[in-house]
């Protein structure tokens, strides 16, 4: 069964303190992998997208990594800011045109 | 630039109600999506559209119906509403299938 899962569920940091967000998947054929960032009340917005051969990929302070051979896949935030506090939504993609596997997200919030 | 845009921002509808949820985007994007967002769930799938006078059910479609007579636009309906139709409905547009996707404000609907 395609499955995307993430977590921690929530989490409370520090401003200025680092967190790394995690996201595991089932998901098969594999064609890629996307971060959203969700602000309270708001659409979703792209953060990253990773095909199978891309390990890592930087967006500013916001850092992905891909480990496709264990399924697995983290979201680094460095020097965290008050902006920060949102829902991270980790997407998995199979080939095709209507095959995108949501996680549940992380409720990050940034406190100062 | 606009990007995706939704209206109305939210409504609320009787049983039995019906309404058509608006969704137009300005980037020429062929693929649109209609979502659906309830609590601690991810995001589902309801219709999709590949382009113009082209739709597709996706993972809940029941009790919605779409229409697709220009690029720009990808309206929703709902005939008859009822209570488990209470959510957050998302739009989305994308330039192909495996491509990032840009997401409206989303419209939020209670149905009592």
């Amino acid at each position: 069964k395609n499955q995307v899962e993430q977590s921690p569920q929530s989490l409370i940091i520090l401003e200025g303190k680092n967190c790394t967000l995690q996201c595991n998947y089932t998901v098969s054929p594999f064609s890629n992998l996307r971060w959203y960032k969700q602000d309270t009340g708001r659409g979703p917005v792209s953060l990253t997208i990773m095909t199978f051969s891309e390990n890592t990929k930087s967006n500013g302070r916001y850092t992905a990594t891909l480990d496709a051979d264990t399924k697995q896949s983290s979201l680094h935030i460095t020097a965290s800011q008050l902006s920060d506090s949102a829902s991270y939504i980790c997407v998995v993609s199979a080939t095709g045109a209507n095959n995108l596997f949501f996680g549940t997200g992380t409720r990050l919030t940034v406190i100062p | 630039n606009a990007g995706v845009t939704q209206t109305p921002k939210f409504r609320i509808l009787k049983i039995g109600q019906s309404m058509t949820l608006q969704c137009t985007q300005d980037m020429n994007h062929n693929y649109m999506y209609w979502y659906r967002q309830d609590p601690g769930m991810g995001l589902k799938l309801i219709y999709y559209s590949v382009g113009a006078g082209i739709t597709d059910k996706g993972e809940v479609p029941n009790g919605y119906n779409v229409s697709r007579s220009t690029t720009e636009d990808f309206p929703l309906r709902l005939e008859l509403a009822a209570p488990s139709q209470t959510s957050v409905y998302f739009c989305a547009s994308s330039a192909r299938a495996q491509q990032p996707q840009h997401f409206g404000d989303g419209t939020r609907l209670s149905i009592l």
